[in-house]
C-alpha cells in the first residue's frame, strides 16, 4: 500500500459525459501527479500540482483539468468524453517538486471505460 | 516522439536465474532514473532508481547499470522469483527550465514472467 488513495476504482460512462477522478496523497506529500495509461501504452504525464498550484504540464487535452485544494486532495476532471478516453488514470504524490531524488509513489488508479 | 523505449514487450526466465531488463533513452537532460513495477489492478511501486553522476545502483537482489554514453539502463534481478512477475517500467526525470518541477516520463513496460 503506497499511501495514495484513488477513488472510484472503476468509472463507466457514455460519450459526451463529464467525471470528477479524486485522489488523496500520502500523508506529508505536497505534491500530486496525473497520469493517464491508455492500452499497450506507458504511462503518460498528465499534469503536476504542488501545494495548491500547477507546477506543470503535460500532455493534457484542454477538455481535462485538474485542481489541488486546501487539503492537498486532488481532482482531476474529464469533460466531453470520446471513446478514445477510456484508460486507466493514476495519481502519483512525492514531498517535493523538484528534487533528484524526489520519488513518486502511485495510487491504484481510476479504470475509466467511455461507451 | 517516444524519449524512454522499452523494446521488448515481454520476457520469460527460469526462477533462480538472471533476468535482465533494458531501457533507451533519448533525452540527454534526463538525469535520474526509475524502475517500478506494477502488478495487475495496481498502481505502479518504485522500486530502484539511479542518478547520472552513478553508472550502478544495487539494493538487494536488484540493480540498475546505467550507460550514459550509450542511453542505455538495464534492471537485473538476481536470483528470478516467480513473485517478480510483473509489468516494469522504466522511467526517466529531468528537472524543468525553471527548476521548479520534474517529471516522470516511462516507457511502455515489459512484461517479466518468472517461471517455476
Amino acid at each position: 500500500d503506497s499511501g495514495v488513495t484513488q477513488t472510484p476504482k472503476h468509472l463507466i460512462t457514455a460519450t459526451g459525459q463529464r467525471v470528477t477522478l479524486r485522489c488523496s496523497p500520502r500523508s506529508g506529500d505536497l505534491s500530486v501527479y496525473w497520469y493517464q495509461q491508455s492500452l499497450d501504452q506507458g504511462l503518460q504525464f498528465l499534469i503536476q500540482y504542488y501545494n495548491g498550484e500547477e507546477r506543470a504540464k503535460g500532455n493534457i487535452l484542454e477538455r481535462f483539468s485538474a485542481q489541488q485544494f486546501p487539503d492537498l486532495h486532488s481532482e482531476l476532471n474529464l469533460s466531453s468524453l470520446e471513446l478514445g478516453d477510456s484508460a486507466l488514470y493514476f495519481c502519483a504524490s512525492s514531498v517535493e517538486p523538484a528534487g533528484v531524488r524526489d520519488t513518486q509513489y502511485f495510487g491504484p488508479g481510476t479504470r475509466l471505460t467511455v461507451l | 516522439d517516444q524519449q524512454v523505449k522499452q523494446n521488448s514487450p515481454s520476457l520469460s526466465v527460469q526462477e533462480g536465474r538472471i533476468s535482465i531488463l533494458n531501457c533507451d533513452y533519448t533525452n540527454s537532460m534526463f538525469d535520474y532514473f526509475l524502475w517500478y513495477k506494477k502488478y495487475p489492478a495496481e498502481g505502479p511501486t518504485f522500486l530502484i532508481s539511479i542518478s547520472s553522476i552513478k553508472d550502478k545502483n544495487e539494493d538487494g537482489r536488484f540493480t540498475v547499470f546505467l550507460n550514459k554514453s550509450a542511453k542505455h539502463l538495464s534492471l537485473h534481478i538476481v536470483p528470478s522469483q516467480p513473485g517478480d512477475s510483473a509489468v516494469y517500467f522504466c522511467a526517466a526525470s529531468a528537472g524543468s527550465l525553471s527548476g521548479s518541477a520534474r517529471q516522470l516520463t516511462f516507457g511502455s513496460g515489459t512484461q517479466l514472467t518468472v517461471l517455476p
